[in-house]
C-alpha cells in the first residue's frame, strides 16, 4: 500500500482564516479523496481530486469554502476557507488505484477553530 | 444508493472473549466491502476486505468477517480480543452507480472497549 503524509498533522486557528493541508503520496495513485470526520462522527467524504481539472464535491460541499487542487498523481492540497467553530474536525486525505476500490488513508489533520 | 448501518456505536468486551462487530448494508448491486480501524489520534488503517470469491476473508491482527448476502450482513469477529484492539472500527460500502464504481459510504463507527 502507498505511504501517505498529511502536512500539518494539527492546527489551531483563528476564525475567518484560512488553512491549506497537504497530502503526498510516494507513488503515483490514480483517486485521491478528501474526507471530514467531526469530532465523535463517521467519515463524510468532502470531494474527490481530479489530476489537471476541477474537483468533484459532494452534496453540501462547495468549492468555495473547500478549493483543492491536484496538480499531478502524487499530490493534492484542500484549502479550508473563511473558517468557523464548525469547521473543527479532523480531515483526511485518502487514495486508490481505482474508484471503489480499497482506500488507503493518511494520518489526517486536526483542525481546531477558535 | 448505497448504504451502511453499523449496530452498537459502542462494544464492550473482556480481554480474551469473542469480538463481533455488526453491519449491514444496502446495495442494489453486488458490494465491494471493507472494514477500517482507527486508532486513537491515527488516521484509518484496512482491516480487511470482500470483493468477489470466498465470502470469509481474513484480515490482519486475527480479524475475519463473512458477507452473507442474504442477510446483507457482513459482521467482524475476531476469538479472543486483546487489549490492544480498542479502538473505532468502521465499515465501509462501495457499489456500482451509473458511471462506475461508487466512492465508498462509511458507517457511523463502533467504538470497541476491552476490559482487563
Amino acid at each position: 500500500s502507498a505511504v501517505i503524509s498529511q502536512k500539518p498533522s494539527r492546527d489551531i486557528c483563528q476564525r475567518g482564516t484560512s488553512l491549506t493541508i497537504q497530502c503526498q503520496v510516494d507513488s503515483q495513485v490514480t483517486m485521491m479523496f478528501w474526507y471530514r470526520q467531526q469530532p465523535g462522527q463517521s467519515l463524510t467524504l468532502i470531494a474527490t481530486a481530479n489530476q489537471g481539472s476541477e474537483a468533484t464535491y459532494e452534496s453540501g460541499f462547495v468549492i468555495d469554502k473547500f478549493p483543492i487542487s491536484r496538480p499531478n498523481l502524487t499530490f493534492s492540497t484542500l484549502t479550508v476557507s473563511n473558517m468557523s467553530p464548525e469547521d473543527s474536525s479532523i480531515y483526511l486525505c485518502s487514495v486508490s488505484g481505482t474508484m471503489g476500490g480499497t482506500q488507503y488513508f493518511g494520518p489526517g489533520t486536526r483542525l481546531l477553530v477558535l | 444508493a448505497q448504504s451502511v448501518t453499523q449496530l452498537g456505536s459502542h462494544v464492550s468486551v473482556s480481554e480474551g472473549a469473542l469480538v463481533l462487530l455488526r453491519c449491514n448494508y444496502s446495495s442494489s448491486v453486488p458490494p465491494y466491502l471493507f472494514w477500517y480501524v482507527q486508532y486513537p489520534n491515527q488516521g484509518l488503517q484496512l482491516l480487511l476486505k470482500y470483493t468477489t470469491g470466498a465470502t470469509l476473508v481474513k484480515g490482519i491482527n486475527g480479524f475475519e468477517a463473512e458477507f452473507k448476502k442474504s442477510e446483507t450482513s457482513f459482521h467482524l469477529t475476531k476469538p479472543s480480543a486483546h487489549m490492544s484492539d480498542a479502538a473505532e472500527y468502521f465499515c465501509a460500502v462501495t457499489s456500482l452507480g451509473d458511471t462506475g464504481r461508487r466512492a465508498l459510504t462509511f458507517g457511523s463507527g463502533t467504538r470497541l472497549q476491552v476490559q482487563p
